[in-house]
C-alpha cells in the first residue's frame, strides 16, 4: 500500500541558511510521482517542486530542491537560503501512475518549519 | 485564470447538525477533490469525480458524508449528522484530467468546527 512518511514534526532554522525536509515513501508501482506541498498558516495549499519516478536529474525549482534517492525511497526537500516566509507546514505527497489508479494524492503527516531572524 | 473558489471559508455547528460546503473548481478541469484535514495532519482524499462520475469515495463515511458534482462543475459536500471528529479543514482541489501528471490546484478551504 502507498504509504508516506515525514519524520520530523517540527523542525528550526537560522534564517539565510539551508534546511533539509526529509519524505521516505512506499509504493509497488513502478511510475509514480512525488510533491512537496507548503501550507502557511492562512491555509492555503501551495504546489512547491515535484519529481516523477523516471526523472534521472533532481528537480530544483528557484530555492527549492528534490534530493530524490529512488532505491532509498526518499525524497527530501532542500531549501536553500531560508526566508522568514518560508515558515510554515511541508507536505510530501505521492501519486501513482499505474494501471487502475485514480491519480489520488497520498500525503504524509507534514513538517512544521519555524525560520529564526 | 481564477483559482479553486470554496465557500463558507469557516462554519461552527453544534454536533448532530448538518452543514454543507461548496467547490468551484478552475474552469475547464474535469478532475475534482474533496479532502480532508484534520489538524496536525495530512489532508486525507474523502472522494474524487471525473466531470459528474465518482472514481473513488472509498475513504468517505457514507453513514454521514455525501457529495454530488451536477454537471460536472461546481460540487457540494454535506455531512449529517456532524459529529466532533469531523472538526477539520475540508480542502477542494482540481486538475486537468486524471490521468498522468496533472497538477491539483487547491482551494482556501473551508475550516469547520464542530462543538
Amino acid at each position: 500500500a502507498q504509504k508516506i512518511t515525514q519524520t520530523q514534526p517540527g523542525m528550526f532554522v537560522q534564517e539565510k541558511e539551508a534546511v533539509t525536509l526529509d519524505c521516505t515513501y512506499d509504493t509497488s508501482d513502478q511510475s509514480y510521482g512525488l510533491f512537496w506541498y507548503k501550507q502557511p498558516s492562512s491555509g492555503e495549499m501551495i504546489f512547491l517542486i515535484y519529481q516523477g519516478s523516471y526523472d534521472e536529474q533532481n528537480a530544483t525549482e528557484g530555492r527549492y530542491s528534490l534530493n530524490f534517492q529512488k532505491a532509498r525511497k526518499s525524497a527530501n526537500l532542500v531549501i536553500s537560503a531560508s526566508q522568514l516566509g518560508d515558515s510554515a507546514m511541508y507536505f510530501c505527497a505521492m501519486r501513482e501512475y499505474g494501471s487502475g489508479n485514480t491519480g489520488k494524492l497520498i500525503f504524509g503527516q507534514g513538517t512544521t518549519l519555524q525560520v529564526k531572524p | 485564470e481564477a483559482g479553486v473558489a470554496q465557500s463558507p471559508r469557516y462554519k461552527i455547528i453544534e454536533k448532530r447538525q448538518s452543514v454543507a460546503f461548496w467547490c468551484n473548481p478552475i474552469s475547464g478541469h474535469a478532475t475534482l477533490y474533496w479532502y480532508q484535514q484534520i489538524l496536525g495532519q495530512g489532508p486525507k482524499l474523502l472522494i474524487q469525480f471525473q466531470n459528474n462520475g465518482v472514481v473513488d469515495d472509498s475513504q468517505l463515511p457514507k453513514d454521514r458524508f455525501s457529495a454530488e458534482r451536477l454537471k460536472g462543475v461546481d460540487s457540494t459536500l454535506k455531512i449529517q449528522p456532524a459529529k466532533l471528529e469531523d472538526s477539520a479543514v475540508y480542502l477542494c482541489a482540481s486538475s486537468q484530467d486524471l490521468g498522468g501528471y496533472n497538477e491539483q490546484f487547491f482551494g482556501p478551504g473551508t475550516r469547520l468546527t464542530v462543538l
